[in-house]
């Protein structure tokens, strides 16, 4: 089963901050976070991944709250390209959940 | 960085024959790599562990006579969908963990599409 909890969709206005919240209370102490996204008929594709602090890559930021149960991934000017399921998964979990269906509108 | 490989990129077959698909990983070496499958509008469904020369690990529900999987080199995985029929059509995706190096990062291949007729 998976172990993470997302919303099943959200919409985001082209040129804004789309921020996808993640919920994963039974992550273990040493567990990293990561996030991927899959656009139609393609593998997921590999954004970030962290552990307790902040992280930020060329394609979007990771928010980790202290308590490690959550997490928010932030693309901070969302693009028509950027829509798509994005999935949060603890570094241990083979199991996706249903993720998140981001649609960017223009 | 590291990549996982995925051949065919998609296949159309007879119904009756069977059908094999390719998982390599390049510039690491993978213990472990992972089949799933993917129908329209869902999200992935793990298949089985393919274990470097050992036997496969299936999820429940999944036939392992139906879905022969070979591991047979740290680079290698071959999944081989046997005697296919439509409902086998499906978007088959392999991934690798890249192991302490790489903070157990899953890696994924592009995916196969395969169509029965």
């Amino acid at each position: 089963d998976a172990k993470t909890t997302q919303p099943p969709s959200m919409d985001c206005a082209e040129g804004r901050a789309a921020n996808l919240p993640c919920n994963h209370s039974t992550i273990s102490g040493n567990e990293y976070v990561y996030w991927y996204r899959q656009i139609h008929s393609q593998g997921p594709q590999y954004i970030i991944h962290g552990l307790k602090n902040n992280e930020t890559n060329e394609m979007a930021s990771l928010i980790i709250t202290e308590d490690r149960k959550s997490s928010t991934l932030i693309l901070p000017h969302a693009t028509l390209r950027d829509t798509a399921v994005y999935y949060c998964l603890q570094a241990r979990q083979l199991t996706f959940g249903s993720g998140t269906q981001l649609t960017v509108l223009p | 960085g590291a990549v996982v490989s995925q051949h065919p990129s998609w296949v159309i077959c007879k119904s009756g024959t069977s059908v094999k698909i390719e998982c390599r990983s390049l510039d690491f070496q993978a213990t472990t790599m992972f089949w799933y499958r993917q129908f329209p509008k869902q999200s992935l469904m793990l298949m089985a562990t393919s274990n470097e020369g050992s036997k496969a690990t299936y999820e429940q529900g999944v036939e392992k006579d139906k879905f022969l999987i070979n591991h047979a080199s740290l680079t290698l995985s071959t999944l081989t969908v046997t005697s296919a029929h439509p409902e086998d059509s499906s978007f088959y995706i392999c991934s690798a963990r890249g192991g302490a190096l790489f903070n157990e990062k899953l890696f994924f291949g592009s995916g196969t599409q395969l169509s029965v007729l």
